[in-house]
């Protein structure tokens, strides 16, 4: 069974740039998260998805973060425009309604 | 305003000997906990859980205890090996809230060989 894929692993961009991450779930499982690791400290919830609901978005930072889940599979997280505060390692889980998470490897935004 | 502590950036510990790392919450909605261990450039993985109805649960080398009266739990690592040098993190969620997790900061484990 394949994991849960990020891409890409790494960006790089600046201040002011548009970066879209992708997220691509264990097929079948219909929760989806959003999580940010910022500066090595702890790593903070962003949103939940159930399919192509958003069930929980209240971790969204501001405006900026535009999450989506179109069809209920694979999921972007759009940040427009990019400042030096958002970089941080950004991860995906999925989860199986009972059963418990399974990570991705994380992307790592750099916005210099 | 943190709701998960870990409060030892860092542990070092000697192979074959006990790993201990602490946890401490805030919020007494929590009633499920988790330890994940992280390796570089990979993401979190699950490792042990315990339920709030209880006060210890073990699974091989690892050890989790919870003293909800503290509001602290613990993760203990029986022998520690070099291969468990990683990210230990602790979270916890309110079984009400569709299993959003609280995360602490974690906790680089080094185990010396």
């Amino acid at each position: 069974e394949a994991g849960v894929t990020q891409f890409p692993s790494h960006s790089v961009i600046e201040k002011g740039q548009t970066v879209t991450l992708r997220c691509d779930p264990i097929s079948g499982h219909d929760n989806l998260y959003w999580y940010r690791r910022v500066m090595g400290k702890e790593i903070k919830f962003l949103l939940h998805f159930v399919k192509e609901s958003k069930q929980d978005e209240s971790g969204m930072p501001n405006n900026r973060f535009l999450a989506e889940r179109t069809g209920g599979t694979y999921s972007t997280l759009k940040v427009q425009p990019a400042e030096l505060e958002d970089s941080g390692v950004y991860f995906c889980a999925s989860r199986q309604s009972g059963y418990g998470y399974t990570f991705g490897s994380g992307t790592r935004l750099t916005v210099v | 305003d943190q709701q998960v502590k870990q409060n030892s950036p860092s542990l070092s510990v000697q192979e074959g000997r006990i790993s201990i790392l602490n946890c401490d919450y805030t919020n007494s909605m929590f009633d499920y906990f988790l330890w994940y261990k992280k390796y570089p450039a990979e993401g979190p993985t699950f490792l042990i859980s315990i339920s709030s109805i209880k006060d210890k649960n073990e699974d091989g080398r690892f050890t989790v205890f919870l003293n909800k009266s503290a509001k602290h739990l613990s993760l203990h690592i029986v022998p520690s090996q070099p291969g468990d040098s990683a990210v230990y993190f602790c979270a916890a969620s309110n079984s009400g809230s569709a299993r959003q997790l609280t995360f602490g900061s974690g906790t680089q484990l080094t185990v010396l060989p």
